[in-house]
């Protein structure tokens, strides 16, 4: 069965500092990973995926994410945190057998001035 | 752009009452979905729609009906809400389902409270 895991219910950087959000998956072909980013009171938006080729992912906002397949992981990173960074980020994942999308349960980052 | 746009943002409802969720897409987007989201589980499913005339459960579908009623809108009912049903729901949106690779599209949500 097809999962997702974000480790960190919180997240706390200082700004200007590097950040790393979680994120591990299974699935039981090749992974269709994504992430979204919501912020209060809005709904998700698309970050980036990786769907094949550089394991390094560039995306909006200045996040890129790093797959890693032999660890299963495909991690958030920014090399260097906006306050207004801060929000909740979803990972998710499906494979090429399988339409829906498994969302992980959501870390909260919050950047400190 | 509008984008997703759904309708109401908030309500609150009594036990029992029945009441109708819409959502309207202007991306000439074929798939459609509603989802649930809670604190601490991330999204559930409730019910997906892959083109125009067709909907399938998804994850959590009990006490929910969903009607396709063209290609930009889709909405999602609750025939007799339950305290249970309280919860924050999206809709989205992607090209098509069979595009692995395609990101949905979210909106701002329906903040429903059932007391």
């Amino acid at each position: 069965a097809q999962s997702v895991a974000q480790p960190e219910d919180q997240v706390n950087v200082a700004e200007g500092n590097p950040l790393t959000v979680k994120c591990t998956y299974s699935v039981s072909g090749n992974p269709y990973l994504f992430w979204y980013v919501q912020y209060p009171n809005r709904g998700l938006q698309f970050l980036l995926k990786y769907i094949t080729g550089d394991n390094l992912v560039k995306g909006s906002y200045g996040f890129e994410a790093e797959f890693n397949k032999s660890q299963t992981s495909f991690h958030l990173k920014k090399p260097s945190a906006l306050v207004s960074d801060s929000a909740l980020y979803f990972c998710a994942v499906r494979d090429g057998s399988n339409y829906q999308l498994i969302w992980g349960a959501g870390t909260k980052l919050i950047i400190k001035p | 752009n509008a984008g997703v746009t759904q309708t109401p943002k908030f309500q609150v409802l009594k036990t029992g009452q029945s009441m109708t969720l819409q959502c309207a897409q202007d991306m000439n987007h074929n798939s459609m979905y509603w989802y649930r989201q809670d604190p601490g589980m991330g999204l559930r499913l409730i019910y997906y729609s892959a083109s125009e005339g067709t909907t399938d459960k998804g994850e959590v579908p009990n006490g929910y009906n969903v009607s396709r009623l063209n290609k930009r809108e889709f909405s999602l009912r609750l025939e007799s809400a339950a305290p249970s049903q309280t919860s924050v729901y999206f809709c989205a949106s992607s090209e098509a389902m069979t595009g692995f690779d395609q990101p949905q599209h979210f909106g701002d949500g329906t903040r429903l409270s059932i007391l």
